[in-house]
């Protein structure tokens, strides 16, 4: 199976900074079959970005996706008080499906 | 609107079973694939199981292969999933998620607990 692995594992910033989360797989991922959640405390995973960077729906273009075969970055352009959460990378190209082990953005 | 209801969580025994139910509303559930996912407390999301549109083709994480058995009835818009041979490292929130080959996993229940504890 392929084994996603996020970096960093905590992220602390500011509001209105920039955040660059990066996700490495063990083997090349199709980039049509990598997708980001976001997850706050007590709510289910939401989808953010799929296909590498494509934004779902009601996703804010403050949100973007990048990368290729096996690294691959979300990016928060300009941090609001909402974004503070845990990401999740995950690939949907190969199954079983696998996650990432997350990255916490936690305000600084 | 998409829905997604789970149901059958509860608190049971090491070596015990329980069965999962997910209620799904708002798609045409036949024509996608349905997904589990789980996260224990204060950890990660866990891809543990999932199934094709018309339940031909099964697919499980290595931790629960041999001990888990996702199923669907589409005329029932349910999903299921067994559990057997229930282990304390199985305790978790459990996702009902709606599958898409171009989106990923696109909608996500609001999940049922399990606790495997004597």
């Amino acid at each position: 199976e392929i084994v996603l692995t996020q970096s960093p594992g905590t992220l602390s910033l500011s509001p209105g900074e920039r955040a660059t989360l990066s996700c490495r797989a063990s083997q090349s991922v199709s980039s049509s079959s990598l997708a980001w959640y976001q997850q706050k405390p007590g709510q289910a995973p939401r989808l953010l970005i799929y296909g590498t960077s494509g934004r779902a729906t009601g996703i804010p273009d403050r949100f973007s996706g990048s990368g290729s075969g096996t690294d691959f970055t979300l990016t928060i352009s300009r941090l609001e008080p909402e974004d503070f959460a845990v990401y999740y990378c995950q690939q949907y190209g190969s199954s079983p499906y696998t996650f990432g082990q997350g990255t916490k953005l936690e305000i600084k | 609107e998409v829905q997604l209801v789970e149901s059958g969580g509860g608190l049971v025994q090491p070596g015990g079973s329980l069965r999962l139910s997910c209620s799904a509303s708002g798609f045409s559930f036949s024509f996608y694939g349905m997904h589990w996912v789980r996260q224990a407390p204060g950890k990660g999301l866990e891809y543990v199981s999932g199934i094709s549109s018309n339940g031909r083709s099964t697919y499980y994480a290595d931790s629960v292969k041999g001990r888990f058995t996702i199923s669907r009835d589409n005329s029932k818009n349910t999903l299921y999933l067994q559990m057997s041979s229930l282990r304390p490292e199985d305790t978790a929130v459990y996702y009902c998620v709606k599958g898409s080959p171009y989106y990923g996993l696109d909608f996500w229940g609001q999940g049922t607990t399990v606790t495997v504890s004597s």
